[in-house]
């Protein structure tokens, strides 16, 4: 079993519907989890942080978090193409490094 | 405040070379840690330093190696490059906890460099 799972897609949405990310991780000492988005070419940006159970919105963003399912999701809501890149998860493990997804290809078709 | 910066941004090097990349951390981020990443590929770790010192390796060829200076500026070099070493170098800088710390560190990339094999 991978420590994180994502599925690789791609995932299309069509323009200004809600994206919705899921990711689920191994490690259950991860207490902070990440989400990165990479375009083509460019290094990954962060976009959201969470920490604690349930949701954090960030404008258009929502990260969900349950820690007893081991899962972490994004919500992308209003998709414009803009969108359109690769998301990667993120939690950090008990050695305080990032434990990376192979990523989601998200593609916002207009 | 300004981001994390990589030089050189490309860099084609031949089969058997060398190459020293550089990244200069956000101002009072103590810890780098750098990436390789190919077509298609996931991010791989290759190690992490804070205060000068290498925290954590990861599943890399002795070839690749790295160090801290004391303004926590990093480089990492590559000696007797090989064809596969073709990739894009990140580095990541955050602030990094101590053992009685909080982990709410967010790490942020430079733009990397893309080393081309050849």
């Amino acid at each position: 079993q991978k420590e994180v799972e994502q599925n690789s897609g791609p995932l299309s949405v069509p323009e200004g519907a809600i994206a919705s990310l899921n990711c689920t991780y191994s490690d259950r000492v991860s207490q902070s989890f990440f989400w990165y988005r990479q375009y083509s070419g460019k290094s990954p940006e962060l976009i959201m942080s969470i920490y604690s159970n349930g949701d954090k919105e960030d404008g258009r963003f929502t990260a969900q978090l349950n820690k007893a399912s081991q899962y972490v999701s994004l919500l992308i809501r209003d998709s414009q193409p803009s969108d359109s890149a690769t998301y990667l998860c993120a939690p950090k493990g008990s050695n305080y490094q990032l434990i990376w997804g192979a990523g989601t290809k998200l593609i916002i078709k207009p | 405040k300004a981001g994390v910066t990589q030089t050189p941004r490309y860099l084609i090097k031949t089969r058997g070379q060398q190459v020293t990349l550089s990244c200069s951390p956000i101002s009072g981020h103590r810890s780098v840690s750098w990436y390789q990443q190919t077509p298609g590929q996931g991010l791989q770790f290759l190690f992490e330093y804070f205060s000068e010192t290498q925290r954590n390796k990861g599943n890399f060829p002795g070839r690749f190696s790295g160090r801290q200076f004391s303004n926590s500026r990093s480089e990492m070099n590559v000696s007797t490059l090989e064809l596969g070493d073709s990739a894009l170098y990140l580095c990541a800088s955050s602030l990094r906890q101590g053992a009685t710390g909080g982990e709410r560190t967010e790490a942020f990339f430079g733009q990397g460099t893309r080393l081309t094999v050849v």
